[in-house]
This record gives structure tokens, C-alpha cells and sequence, in this order.
């Protein structure tokens, strides 16, 4: 396999479960990104990972919790999310955190809270 | 105010015709401009990258930067019916040993009719 893989591809969940989203890249990339896309609204940053070490968290609420045991894979585990937390949710490598040109993405997660 | 600005559309054209998309920034400090072209249930793929100000071309895309009015276009020529997608501008600014944040417009539809 080449490029960004994000599993599940769609995944509905209760506002009381726990689940996990799987993202893993084949491109020898160094750093990697979770990323939220609401209808209508801009691509909104979520978390950042350089060489498997969390660089940024941008506000985000602890109902979301990343994960990077290495520079290959990225997991965002999801508990007591809340409705207005459905979106896409897509995961981003690049060869750099210093690059912000040449982010590869994933096909993302569509997340469905009920 | 925004940091970045782009109109939502849809923007509906012919097959064959030139197509202009445009995003406006306030950040004065970005220099990495970026479009990206997202298909529906895909995640977004980069399509051009200039940096600093000037044009790029690549086949039928034509990326123009114009840092004095904060201004970037894509243009498309003979747009064909595969071009349909929603396009979203990024850019960011120069970092030195940091993590250069993207900022992404909110992307504009378009689609091109047989």
C-alpha cells in the first residue's frame, strides 16, 4: 500500500462509547497531523506529531486523545464525544513539521455522534 | 476577520470553459501558497504550491500570487467535467526551526457540465 490510510472509513458511535481511529503512511514521512472538516468551515487543525512527540495541540477538548507509538501510525481516540463532534476527520503526513508544503492526506473518517 | 477567505460557491461552468478561483488572506507574514482539490469522499491532494509572489503553470492550472493585495488565484483552462471538486486554497508563513501551521480556505465547489 502507498500514501495515507485511514481506518474506519465511516464510523457511528454513541455519545457514551469509546472507539479509535487508525491512520498509518507509507511514505517515510516524519511528521504527522489530525485534522477536522466541518461543512462549511476551513480545515481545522487538531494535532501535530514530529518524529512520534506531540508539537502542537490546538485547543482541543480531552474527549479526543492522540496517539503516535511510531513515525508510521497515528490514532485519535474518541470517548463521551458529543453531537456536534460528527465531521470528517482526516489525517495528514508530511516530510517535515518545518514544510507545510507537500501534506499528503488520507481519505478520511466521516464520524457520525448519535 | 478571517485569516483566509474564499467563496463557498458552487461555481457552475460549461465544459471548455476558463475557470478562476480565488482566495483573499490578511496575514501578511504568509509566503507558502498552496491549492489543494478534494473529491467528493476523498481527502484533499495538493495540486500547486508557489511561494512568495508571481504565476506557476502546470498543464491546464495556472496558480497567481499577488502579495500586494493578499490576493491568489487558480485558473483552470478547458475545464473538463473531471475537474469537478471542491478546490481549497492554504498558505502559511515562513518558519525557522518551528512547526509552519497551514491555514486553509473554507474550499470552492465547482462543477463543470458536459
Amino acid at each position: 500500500e502507498t500514501g495515507v490510510t485511514q481506518t474506519p472509513r465511516h464510523l457511528v458511535m454513541g455519545m457514551t462509547n469509546k472507539k479509535s481511529l487508525k491512520c498509518e503512511q507509507h511514505l517515510g514521512h516524519n511528521a504527522m497531523y489530525w485534522y477536522k472538516q466541518s461543512a462549511k468551515k476551513p480545515l481545522e487543525l487538531m494535532f501535530v506529531y514530529s518524529l512520534e512527540e506531540r508539537v502542537e495541540n490546538n485547543s482541543v477538548p480531552s474527549r479526543f486523545s492522540p496517539e503516535c507509538p511510531n513515525s508510521s501510525h497515528l490514532f485519535l481516540h474518541l470517548h463521551t464525544l458529543q453531537p456536534e463532534d460528527s465531521a470528517l476527520y482526516l489525517c495528514a503526513s508530511s516530510q517535515d513539521k518545518r514544510f507545510s508544503y507537500g501534506y499528503t492526506f488520507g481519505s478520511g473518517t466521516r464520524l457520525t455522534v448519535v | 476577520q478571517k485569516e483566509v477567505e474564499q467563496d463557498p460557491g458552487p461555481l457552475s461552468v460549461p465544459e471548455g470553459a476558463i475557470v478562476s478561483l480565488n482566495c483573499t488572506y490578511s496575514n501578511s507574514a504568509f509566503q507558502y501558497f498552496m491549492w489543494y482539490r478534494q473529491y467528493s469522499r476523498k481527502g484533499p491532494e495538493l495540486l500547486m504550491y508557489t511561494y512568495s509572489s508571481g504565476n506557476k503553470e502546470d498543464g491546464r492550472f495556472t496558480a497567481q500570487v499577488d502579495k500586494s493585495s493578499k490576493y491568489i488565484s487558480l485558473f483552470i483552462r478547458d475545464s473538463q467535467p473531471s475537474d469537478s471538486a471542491t478546490y481549497l486554497c492554504a498558505m502559511s508563513a515562513q518558519g525557522n526551526t518551528g512547526f509552519q501551521k497551514l491555514v486553509f480556505g473554507t474550499g470552492t465547489r465547482l462543477l463543470v457540465s458536459p
